[in-house]
Formats: C-alpha cells, sequence, structure tokens
C-alpha cells in the first residue's frame, strides 16, 4: 500500500538554527499538509499546499515557517530560527480529494519529532 | 471556531471486551475522519465517515451529521487496540482537518 515518508524520524537541533523537514506524498495525491503534535495535546493544522501553492494556514504558520515542493515528489517545511517551542512531532499528510476543498481521507505519514535545546 | 470534544478521555478495558468512542462537534462539517495513533506515534487513518455506517472487521463507525456526533464502536478489543484514537473535523471551504483530544485507550491482557 502506497504510504507517506518523512524523514528524519528524529531531528534534534540548537534555538535559532535553521530545520528543514522532508516528506514524499504519496505518488498520485494532489494536496499537501503539515501538522503538528506537542507532547501529550492534539494534532494541530499547520499549512496545506495545492497546485505549488499554500492554500491555507493557522496562526501558528508564521513568517518562521515556509513550505516547498522542490521538485514533482518531495515536500518540505523549513522553519528558519528555531524556537523552543517548537519542538514537537511534525506530520506530513496527504490526499486526493475529488472535490476542490476536502480532505476526503487523509494520509500520514510517520511523522519526524524535533527536539529543539 | 469550531469546537471538537471527545468522550470518554481515557479508557481502560480488558482483552475481548467491547467499547463506543463519542465525537461530538460544534458546527457542521463535510468530512469527518477517525485516526488511530499507535504507541509509536503513527497516526493510522481508520475511516472516513462524513455521514452513516462504516464497517472494517472489528472496527464500524457511524456518523449522525444533523446531529453533530460520530461513534466508534471497537468490539473484542485486543492488546494491538490500545493507543489515542482521534475524531477530526472539516468545514465547507476550508483544507484544515480540526482534531479532538482524544481517548487514550488501553486494553490489559
Amino acid at each position: 500500500e502506497p504510504e507517506v515518508t518523512q524523514t528524519p524520524s528524529h531531528q534534534v537541533t540548537q534555538m535559532g538554527q535553521e530545520v528543514i523537514l522532508r516528506c514524499v506524498p504519496i505518488s498520485n495525491h494532489l494536496y499537501f499538509y503539515w501538522y503538528r503534535q506537542i507532547l501529550g495535546q492534539k494534532v494541530e493544522f499547520l499549512v496545506s499546499f495545492y497546485n505549488n501553492e499554500i492554500s491555507e494556514k493557522s496562526e501558528i504558520f508564521d513568517d518562521q515557517f515556509s513550505v516547498e515542493r522542490p521538485d514533482g515528489s518531495n515536500f518540505t517545511l523549513k522553519i528558519r530560527s528555531t524556537k523552543l517551542e517548537d519542538s514537537a512531532m511534525y506530520f506530513c499528510a496527504s490526499s486526493n480529494p475529488l472535490r476542490q476543498v476536502s480532505n476526503e481521507k487523509l494520509f500520514f505519514g510517520s511523522g519526524t519529532q524535533l527536539s529543539v535545546l | 471556531g469550531i469546537q471538537v470534544e471527545q468522550s470518554p478521555p481515557d479508557l481502560i478495558l480488558q482483552e475481548g471486551a467491547n467499547s463506543t468512542l463519542r465525537c461530538n462537534f460544534s458546527d457542521s462539517v463535510n468530512n469527518l475522519q477517525w485516526f488511530h495513533q499507535n504507541p509509536w506515534g503513527q497516526l493510522i487513518n481508520l475511516f472516513y465517515i462524513p455521514s452513516g455506517t462504516k464497517q472494517n472487521g472489528r472496527l464500524s463507525a457511524t456518523t449522525v451529521a444533523t446531529e453533530r456526533y460520530s461513534l466508534l464502536y471497537i468490539s473484542s478489543s485486543q492488546t494491538t487496540d490500545s493507543g489515542v484514537y482521534f475524531c477530526a473535523v472539516q468545514m465547507d471551504s476550508s483544507y484544515k482537518l480540526i482534531f479532538g483530544s482524544g481517548t487514550r485507550l488501553l486494553v490489559r491482557p
């Protein structure tokens, strides 16, 4: 069964450093997402991406965050200058909805655990 | 914004028991999904169920959109069912899924 893959599985960084989290969505999917989960809390939406542009973002997704689809397969999340509160599990997800605005069934990767020291 | 509430927050079962998890939401939605987060943190999509009833093995789900709730049934529970079960909803004209706080399930052998 096709799956969303994320690398690395764990990332440790120093506060103020830039990190790039990488994802390979399911190949025929059109919509891509990043979510995050702070330890013990609910999963929170960060951003959705369709047709090479951001379609929606949350208030968490400020100027420190950016997303990119550099080629036909990868989807990346960059945090420019990490803060302690950015420590969380970051999940990439993808879907292939029939309607323009619908997640339908969302498939998640295994996540990248980001620890900011 | 829309509120998504799940109950119970915690549940302990003996292996073989049945359970019902509930998700209430405060506004109309066009998408509802149930996820299982296993002890390794993986989020597994169980059901896409904006309305109606679906079954997949020992699991089934029912969403009554007009009354703004969904139920997840787990029958003959196994230790591998342990983890956190999340309900997530999406409203019209939005791309984001809004997650509830989850039900943490522990199935004891």
